[in-house]
């Protein structure tokens, strides 16, 4: 069974860049996988960042982008604020089914 | 402006029922299809289950059989009616709007709780 990879933690410090991956565990990622992202923190709702590769949903900063890098999907915070620190997970659509989230990297701000 | 109003969580027992509500308005609620997703304390997010407009329901390996979605369209109404409840099924569940690739936007969760 073809699971979703993410890293399990990232720290960036702040004002600087961290690009977050999502492969998987058999073959890449491409834009037909329609990679989604969503930002958590602790006990809050998912909030959708990123659809379909690199489009921002409705509200989302610049300072967030997405992108595909060689053979994962990628997710960059350009610019980190201390209020980007909480968890990111990303989705893929396997084709066979509902969009499959990642176990999510917890992002740290120092 | 979308609005969500979730409902339903609690405490249930091993082999247990419990329905969940997940109330929304600010669309066309029959226009699209609905997702369950849930998070186990500590854990990532997990797909439940999925109802598009047209009725067709999807669900993920470890519900299949015990959980059902529905929708009363005319109420703008998203249900998870959960049976059989094992302690594995504790979690906050969300509901979700779906696009065909995509989770677009969140309502709050609802703690589900199974301990005897």
């Amino acid at each position: 069974q073809t699971v979703v990879t993410q890293e399990p933690s990232f720290s960036v410090s702040p004002g600087g860049t961290v690009t977050l991956t999502c492969g998987l565990t058999s073959g890449s990622v491409s834009a037909s996988f329609y990679p989604s992202w969503y930002q958590q923190t602790p006990g809050q709702t998912p909030r959708t960042l990123i659809y379909n590769t690199n489009s921002r949903s409705s509200g989302v900063p610049d300072r967030f982008s997405g992108s595909i890098l060689g053979n994962k999907a990628a997710l960059t915070i350009t610019g980190a604020q201390a209020d980007d620190e909480c968890y990111y997970y990303c989705a893929l659509y396997l084709g066979s089914g509902m969009p499959v989230f990642g176990g999510g990297t917890k992002v740290t701000v120092l | 402006e979308v609005q969500w109003l979730v409902s339903g969580g609690g405490l249930a027992q091993p082999g247990g029922s419990l329905t969940l509500s997940c109330a929304v308005s600010g669309f066309t609620f029959s226009s699209y299809a609905m997702t369950w997703v849930r998070q186990a304390p500590g854990k990532g997010l997990e797909w439940v289950a999925t109802i598009r407009s047209d009725d067709t329901t999807f669900y993920a390996d470890s519900v299949k059989g015990r959980f059902t979605i529905s929708r009363d369209n005319s109420k703008n109404t998203l249900y998870l009616h959960l049976h059989s409840l094992r302690a594995e099924d504790t979690a906050m569940y969300y509901c979700a709007r779906h696009y065909t690739f995509y989770y677009e936007s969140w309502g709050q969760g609802t703690l589900v709780t199974v301990s005897s």
